[in-house]
């Protein structure tokens, strides 16, 4: 079965640091990838997406994510985190079933 | 345009009652889904709907269901409602369904099971 892997439960970091978050997915064909946040008291809206094309994807609020597909990875990327980066962020990956997502990687930003 | 909206957004039942939730989708989307968050296993699917037609079922019991209205709007039914059944169930719509479509998301309707 489709599976999306977050390897970061909490990850907890100081203002200005750099900011990677794993993600590894395991369907083997064509494959949809998505980064979706959840702010504290928000609904889930989406970062970014990657279908095709360029495997470096940049999204909204200066993230970005790169499809490595020899690695089945799709990482998240900030080179420099504000403390309105708190959030939880959960990768989601879709192929020939629906939406598989990681069970989310909760980011605190601390001044 | 209006976003996603769900109804009720908290619910409080107790064990053994049944609960529908309501989900309307963003106008002209006409893909649905349905998903609980809780937070030890965040999202799971539970179901996609699309033209009134179940696409798609994720790995829950049969307690679990859905419809889909001509008008796109979708409801989840869940019986005999267990303890562990407390989550924030979520409703995405998507405008068709392809699966490299982008989701919105809705607030989410609150379920605590007593």
């Amino acid at each position: 079965a489709q599976s999306v892997s977050q390897h970061n439960h909490h990850v907890i970091l100081s203002e200005a640091a750099s900011l990677e978050l794993g993600c590894n997915y395991s369907y083997g064909g064509t494959v949809n990838l998505f980064w979706y946040v959840q702010y504290p008291g928000q609904h889930l809206q989406l970062l970014l997406k990657y279908f095709s094309g360029d495997p470096l994807v940049k999204g909204i609020k200066g993230f970005e994510a790169e499809f490595i597909k020899s690695k089945f990875s799709f990482n998240l990327r900030k080179p420099s985190v504000q403390w309105s980066d708190t959030a939880e962020y959960f990768c989601d990956s879709s192929g020939n079933t629906p939406l598989v997502f990681g069970k989310g990687t909760r980011l605190s930003v601390i001044a | 345009k209006a976003g996603v909206t769900q109804t009720p957004r908290y619910l409080i039942k107790t064990r053994g009652q049944q609960v529908t939730l309501s989900c309307s989708p963003i106008s002209g989307h006409r893909s649905v889904s349905w998903y609980q968050q809780t937070p030890g296993q965040g999202l799971q699917f539970l179901f996609e709907y699309f033209s009134e037609t179940q696409r798609n079922k994720g790995n829950f019991p049969g307690r679990f269901s859905g419809r889909q209205f001509s008008n796109s709007r979708s409801e989840m039914n869940v019986s005999t409602l267990e303890l562990g059944d407390s989550a924030l169930y979520l409703c995405a719509s998507r405008l068709g369904d392809q699966t490299y479509n982008e989701q919105f998301f809705g607030p989410g309707t609150r379920l605590t099971v007593l």
